[in-house]
């Protein structure tokens, strides 16, 4: 069964640590995003990528940086989190952009103390 | 840039009752998709409104996308409990966003029984 899958599903972390969040799919989407959403609110987007080696910010200024070295794999990476950095983190894809649906991961809550 | 606004952004209603979201864009869309996410859970695909007027049905849930193709629509007959979450309408931004879904910031759905 074709999916996105993101770990890990939660994780608390000290301020100052370098995490990773890990997005991957297997439904051979291009189309790649990253979102941001604090419980209840509203999503906002804060990277994006149109296939191998093509990374965008969104629209919410993030300290975070992605890669997309393969298709399939989209990680998330934050050099050193901070309290504010706390919140859920959803990964989705996309078989054509913003005119097909896209289909989300389950998300990462991310808690920095 | 483009808007897309959601209203209300909370509804209460007794089980049995109907449910209506009202979505507005502030420029003419290619498209609207609909999005429902269940508390701790994450958004999920519900469906893509395309031409002008066009008017769609889930079982207890119809889908209707404006003349204008400015406006939609999301009403639910007779709420069940498991109709509970927040429903985000979304469609494609405009000039530099048009790369990306602009979701509105959700109806959050409660269903007293």
């Amino acid at each position: 069964e074709a999916d996105i899958y993101q770990t890990p599903r939660y994780l608390v972390i000290g301020t100052g640590k370098k995490i990773t969040l890990e997005c991957s799919q297997t439904m051979g989407h291009d189309k790649m995003y990253w979102y941001q959403q604090d419980p209840g609110m509203e999503l906002h987007l804060i990277h994006y990528s149109y296939g191998v080696n093509s990374t965008e910010k969104g629209d919410l200024s993030s300290e975070s940086t992605v890669s997309r070295i393969r298709t399939e794999h989209f990680p998330l990476t934050l050099e050193s989190a901070r309290p504010s950095h706390t919140s859920q983190y959803l990964c989705a894809s996309s078989e054509r952009g913003p005119n097909y649906g896209y289909t989300f991961g389950s998300g990462t809550r991310l808690t920095v103390v | 840039g483009q808007q897309v606004m959601q209203i209300p952004q909370y509804q209460h209603v007794q089980e049995g009752e109907d449910f209506t979201t009202y979505c507005n864009s502030s420029t003419t869309l290619s498209n609207i998709q609909w999005y429902k996410q269940r508390p701790g859970g994450h958004p999920v695909f519900l469906i893509q409104l395309v031409k002008s007027g066009e008017v769609k049905k889930q079982k207890r849930l119809t889908f209707q996308f404006g003349e204008a193709k400015k406006n939609s629509s999301l009403h639910i007959t007779a709420t069940q409990t498991t109709d509970v979450g927040t429903y985000f309408c979304a469609g494609p931004g405009s000039g530099a966003g048009s790369y990306q879904l602009t979701f509105g910031k959700g109806t959050k759905l409660s269903v007293i029984p």
